[in-house]
């Protein structure tokens, strides 16, 4: 059974552009959850979405969007980036709503601004 | 707010000690999760807890969950070179139901 899939697994940006990740869920389910891992910050949850809809959001700021497509797949977009969003985001897929199955967490996708 | 702590954040020992990392939840929590970072790779799942006084072995990891006291354990038997990593534990919040990571503990195991 694949894994989670994220693309692309590197990123280099300049600070005023904007990015969009992508991820593929383990085949079956159904949540996707995104979060951001910085050295400083650690593990900070961003959002999870479910049946295409988002179900919780974290405290992030407007600037960091995503979406959930009817097959599962979900994108993350980050607009007019800072260099303060360089980072490595992951990206975890579960069964049903994160708060009552395990996550499965892809390789990630690290994330650069310049 | 939930908030969830783990202790010690960095741990170095010697091949064959044994040693239990500690991860406390300040809430009520419906399920408790392991995973383990290896450097620059992504998060694998160790353990899954899901009841008070739940216990959970693998290899040479043993986890356990008390729910009255909020604190979960980690510990390690006999360790080895191969268990150097970061550990983290995460907790699910009644009621809001994300999930919230510790700071993790990186273990660091000297042959």
């Amino acid at each position: 059974k694949a894994g989670v899939t994220q693309t692309p697994r590197y990123l280099i940006k300049t600070r005023g552009q904007q990015v969009t990740l992508s991820c593929s869920p383990i085949s079956g389910h159904r949540s996707v959850s995104w979060y951001q891992q910085t050295p400083g910050q650690g593990l900070q949850f961003l959002f999870e979405y479910f049946s295409e809809t988002q179900r919780n959001k974290g405290n992030f700021p407007g600037r960091f969007s995503g979406r959930q497509f009817s097959n599962s797949r979900s994108e993350m977009n980050v607009s007019t980036l800072e260099l303060g969003d360089s980072a490595l985001y992951l990206c975890a897929s579960s069964l049903g709503l994160a708060g009552y199955n395990e996550q499965f967490f892809g390789p990630g996708t690290r994330l650069t601004v310049l | 707010e939930l908030k969830v702590e783990q202790n010690p954040l960095f741990l170095s020992m010697q091949e064959g000690k044994n040693y239990t990392i500690y991860c406390n939840y300040s809430t009520t929590s419906d399920r408790l999760y392991w995973y383990r970072q290896d450097p620059g790779k992504s998060l694998e799942s160790l353990f899954v807890l899901l009841s008070n006084g739940a216990v959970k072995q693998e290899g040479r990891l043993m986890a356990s969950l008390d729910t009255k006291a909020r604190l979960s354990t980690l510990h390690i038997t006999a360790a080895v070179h191969d268990l150097s990593a970061t550990y983290f534990c995460a907790v699910t919040t009644s009621g809001t139901y994300k999930y919230i990571f510790g700071t993790g503990t990186r273990l660091k195991v000297l042959a």
